[in-house]
């Protein structure tokens, strides 16, 4: 069964240094999403992306994140100046289309901030 | 969205029927009822959906109440497996964003 892929499964960095987070969607979806959890706390939806742009973000998602989609294959998350409140479970999902009523999440990214 | 409440744990022990309710009395009529599910550190994953008509997949059934106000996930014959955070949501098309609240942590019990 296609699956959802995301590496690193572990990161960690230090305050004020920039991540980047991958995605691998599943082939030929059109939706993708990234999505936190912070430890202990509810997944919460971070930005939403289709036709190679930002069609929903959330407050959440300042200026210090990006998001792209670089090669048709790779979805990324950008964090330019991480903070220690950055640190969570990071979740990439894509959905096929409109018509289309699943969301595929992957296995996440824990990102430790010290 | 429709907000959605749900109890925050149940117990179930294992081989029985879970059966996991949720009121959704403010859901407008374009939206559907969506069940996701998050075990321990993984990703969320979908289980089932339905608009107004109960639906049934290999996972679970989704039982709506006429009024469409509450529904019941039931997991025909829980497993330690099925130990996870279900989460109930409304949504008015499978693309929106997901907007997770806490869930109902549910405990299969051997």
């Amino acid at each position: 069964e296609p699956e959802v892929t995301q590496t690193p499964s572990h990161q960690v960095t230090q305050m004020g240094q920039e991540v980047i987070l991958r995605c691998v969607p599943i082939s030929n979806h059109l939706y993708f999403y990234w999505y936190r959890q912070i430890l202990g706390q509810k997944v919460e939806f971070l930005v939403s992306f289709y036709n190679n742009e930002i069609s929903e973000k959330s407050e959440i998602f300042d200026d210090q994140f990006s998001v792209e989609r670089p090669d048709g294959s790779n979805f990324t998350l950008k964090i330019r100046s991480t903070k220690l409140e950055d640190s969570a479970m990071y979740f990439c999902a894509s959905l096929s289309s409109s018509s289309s009523y699943e969301q595929y999440f992957g296995p996440g990214t824990r990102l430790t901030v010290t | 969205d429709a907000k959605t409440t749900q109890p925050p744990s149940m117990d179930c022990a294992e081989g029985r029927a879970a059966n996991l309710p949720c009121n959704h009395s403010t859901i407008s009529g374009n939206e559907y009822v969506y069940w996701y599910r998050q075990i321990h550190s993984q990703g969320p994953q979908y289980i089932i959906h339905g608009l107004k008509n109960n639906e049934t997949n290999e996972m679970a059934s989704l039982i709506i109440t006429e009024d469409r106000k509450s529904s019941t996930l039931i997991l025909p014959h829980a497993t330690l497996r099925d130990t996870a955070v279900y989460y109930c949501i409304a949504l008015k098309t499978s693309y929106d964003k997901v907007i997770f609240g806490p869930g109902t942590s549910l405990s299969v019990i051997p």
